[in-house]
């Protein structure tokens, strides 16, 4: 019972190219979130969106945007990628309301940005 | 903002021994502190979860402590099992809704020789 999809598992991108990762929740979750995970600097937060239309910059932003047109849709948009954004990009998602919420993680995405 | 530091970066344990992580975090306004398994190849999980207003929980062979004086929690494994390797991330968690923050550690490789 799978409940937060990510599309793509591998990607293999040029410099340059418009990339987009796209994750899917079907728990109902107000929140959703993106993270990037690179070896020994853990899981750091790229943008978080707690409603429709709505976006919270994360740590690292740089570089990166984000879309949230339906409640269980959450984009990640690389404009123009770049190899020093080769990396595994997790999706999560969580109930609205206090931090003392439970994250949902999807299966993440791997981008190879060459 | 909030920053955790998390150690060790590695931990190797013989089966049955136990192990301990620890984490200390910045922001004393955290309130929430939860740690996540992420075995090989898989996506992250909570595991176990304390709040602000408890100093100790536990759940089988895994507990956590918070000291808030001090501003750090410890992961505590007992009786360790193979299954019990896997990396390990600390988190701690302030605000809610729009103002709602995660932020990891950078994670601990807890193998655990059988």
């Amino acid at each position: 019972d799978v409940k937060v999809t990510q599309s793509s598992r591998y990607l293999v991108k040029r410099t340059g190219e418009k990339v987009f990762l796209e994750c899917v929740q079907d728990m109902d979750h107000e929140n959703m979130f993106w993270y990037r995970q690179d070896p020994g600097l853990g899981l750091r937060l790229i943008y978080f969106s707690y409603d429709v239309k709505m976006k919270e910059k994360g740590d690292i932003p740089e570089g990166y945007s984000v879309s949230r047109e339906k409640k269980e849709r959450f984009s990640l948009i690389l404009e123009s990628a770049s190899t020093n954004q080769t990396s595994m990009y997790l999706c999560a998602s969580s109930l609205w309301g206090s931090g003392a919420n439970v994250l949902t993680f999807g299966a993440g995405s791997r981008l190879t940005v060459l | 903002g909030e920053n955790v530091e998390q150690h060790p970066s590695t931990l190797s344990v013989q089966e049955g021994d136990s192990a301990v992580i620890k984490c200390t975090y910045s922001d004393s306004a955290s309130n929430y502190f939860p740690w996540y398994k992420q075995e090989l190849g898989k996506r992250p999980r909570l595991i176990i979860d304390i709040r602000s207003n408890v100093g100790e929980k536990k759940d089988q062979r895994i507990a956590v402590t918070l000291n808030k004086t001090a501003k750090h929690f410890s992961l505590h494994i007992t009786e360790t099992q193979p299954e019990d390797s896997a990396v390990y991330f600390c988190a701690a968690s302030t605000g809610g809704g729009s103002n709602y923050k995660l932020t990891f550690g950078k994670g601990t490789l807890l193998t655990v020789n059988p």
